[in-house]
């Protein structure tokens, strides 16, 4: 079975700009997590999506926006780019959503902001 | 609200030697327990879980891990390190209500092992 799929890997953008990064979850898996990381903050929640819906959300400035597809692909999108924003972010997949199934991650987009 | 605390932020260890990483948590409510690796530009990948029963869980690679649930400790643990453990190592917390926590993980600041020839 395919892992969790995170496109692009790398990403150079400059500030103002916006940017949306995809993740596809392992098949059949129905809930999107997104997570920032970076050094000084270490890993924190952005969102959360279950059969297209975001049922919870971290502590983020609007500029940090996401969506789940029918098919259960998550984009995360950020719009008017601040160096601040320059991080990993990763993406994880659940089967059922329930909080007792572990998430399996993807391998992240790394993000830089010029 | 939830927290988690690594004691360590590096830990140095020859090959063949056990080590210890340190996790403490504090919550409201009830939570389940995880260990992640995380190895240079790759995603977390799950070490092992504590949801209910033994408090003595073991996952991949040898590693495992005990729940206090009086010390509030999920400690993880491997008898005998080989160079290829060198990683960093993230412990974390979900909350088992659901609800507003729904697919959050809280994680901890994260520990750098690093195993020595």
């Amino acid at each position: 079975k395919a892992g969790v799929t995170q496109t692009p890997r790398y990403l150079i953008k400059t500030r103002g700009q916006q940017v949306t990064l995809s993740c596809s979850p392992i098949s059949g898996h129905r809930s999107v997590s997104w997570y920032q990381q970076t050094p000084g903050q270490g890993l924190q929640f952005l969102f959360e999506y279950f059969s297209e819906t975001q049922r919870n959300k971290g502590n983020f400035p609007g500029r940090f926006s996401g969506r789940q597809f029918s098919n259960s692909r998550s984009e995360m999108n950020v719009s008017t780019l601040e160096l601040g924003d320059s991080a990993l972010y990763l993406c994880a997949s659940r089967q059922d959503g329930q909080d007792n199934q572990p998430q399996h991650f993807g391998d992240g987009t790394r993000l830089s902001i010029l | 609200a939830q927290s988690v605390t690594q004691l360590d932020s590096q830990v140095p260890v020859f090959e063949e030697a056990p080590v210890e990483l340190r996790c403490n948590y504090s919550s409201s409510v009830s939570v389940y327990l995880f260990w992640y690796v995380q190895y240079p530009n790759q995603g977390l990948q799950l070490l092992l879980k504590y949801l209910s029963g033994s408090t003595l869980v073991k996952g991949i690679n040898g590693f495992e891990a005990e729940f206090n649930k009086s010390q509030t400790s999920f400690h993880l643990r491997k008898p005998s390190v080989h160079i290829s453990d060198t990683a960093e190592y993230f412990c974390a917390v979900s909350d088992r209500g659901g609800g507003t926590s729904y697919g959050k993980l809280t994680f901890g600041q994260g520990t750098i092992l690093t195993v020595h020839p």
